[in-house]
């Protein structure tokens, strides 16, 4: 258990509407992820964080904000939500100072109507 | 550019009978791999990690893989399947291109086990 929670973890929401996901992490890591999972995309990386206010975007980050005020916490928004945002999504923390192992969170599955 | 490929998308076996799942790697660097399991409406979990201190890595709940260099190849094997081991599994290659600890996924293979 690496201390990761992610909250809510079910949301339905109506497309325009903007949604915030909230990940928690209790170990002071400094790297976090969210990434996005969907049907034959396997897991796709959105935005990440290697800092307090220090972010980047991942490959899929069209629609997506992130912010990150605290270590323990990394928020992602989606700004309007569409019905291609229906997914779920993980947050994930980074590990290890060699090998940089990934832990993860238990999910947000959002539907977007 | 890092980059990775599972041959299968889907594997089926019959209960006892070994598990192989298929996983190319294509590196610049000397990578670091790992095994991911997903089951039914779950959440990820490491299974097992290429450190290069072994070439053979034994992870969770009996599998293992094995780093081969020559064939760019980290394989994930268990000798004999049990129902439990039904799940999605996923080959990953670290990018260490970057300073951002970032990680590159294969689609995933879903492994069906039989009774």
């Amino acid at each position: 258990d690496a201390g990761i929670t992610q909250s809510p973890r079910h949301k339905v929401t109506e497309t325009g509407t903007p949604v915030t996901l909230r990940c928690h992490q209790t170990e002071n890591h400094r790297y976090m992820y969210w990434y996005r999972q969907d049907p034959g995309h396997g897991l796709r990386l959105i935005h990440y964080s290697y800092g307090v206010k220090d972010t980047d975007k991942g490959e899929v980050s069209d629609g997506y904000s992130v912010s990150r005020s605290k270590t323990e916490d990394f928020l992602l928004t989606l700004e309007s939500a569409t019905s291609s945002q229906t997914s779920v999504y993980f947050c994930a923390i980074s590990v290890g100072q060699t090998n940089y192992e990934q832990y993860f969170g238990p999910g947000t599955r959002l539907t977007v109507t | 550019a890092q980059s990775v490929t599972q041959l299968d998308s889907h594997v089926s076996v019959s209960e006892g009978t070994p598990v192989l799942l298929r996983c190319n790697y294509s590196s610049s660097y000397s990578p670091s791999l790992f095994w991911y399991v997903q089951h039914p409406n779950k959440g990820l979990q490491l299974l097992l990690k290429y450190t290069s201190a072994a070439t053979l890595v034994k992870g969770i709940n009996g599998f293992e893989a094995e780093f081969k260099k020559s064939e760019t190849s980290f394989h994930l094997t268990k000798p004999s399947a049990h129902m439990s081991d039904a799940a999605e599994y996923f080959c990953v290659v670290s990018d260490q291109g970057g300073n951002n600890r970032k990680l590159i996924w294969g689609l995933g293979t879903s492994l069906a086990v039989n009774p």
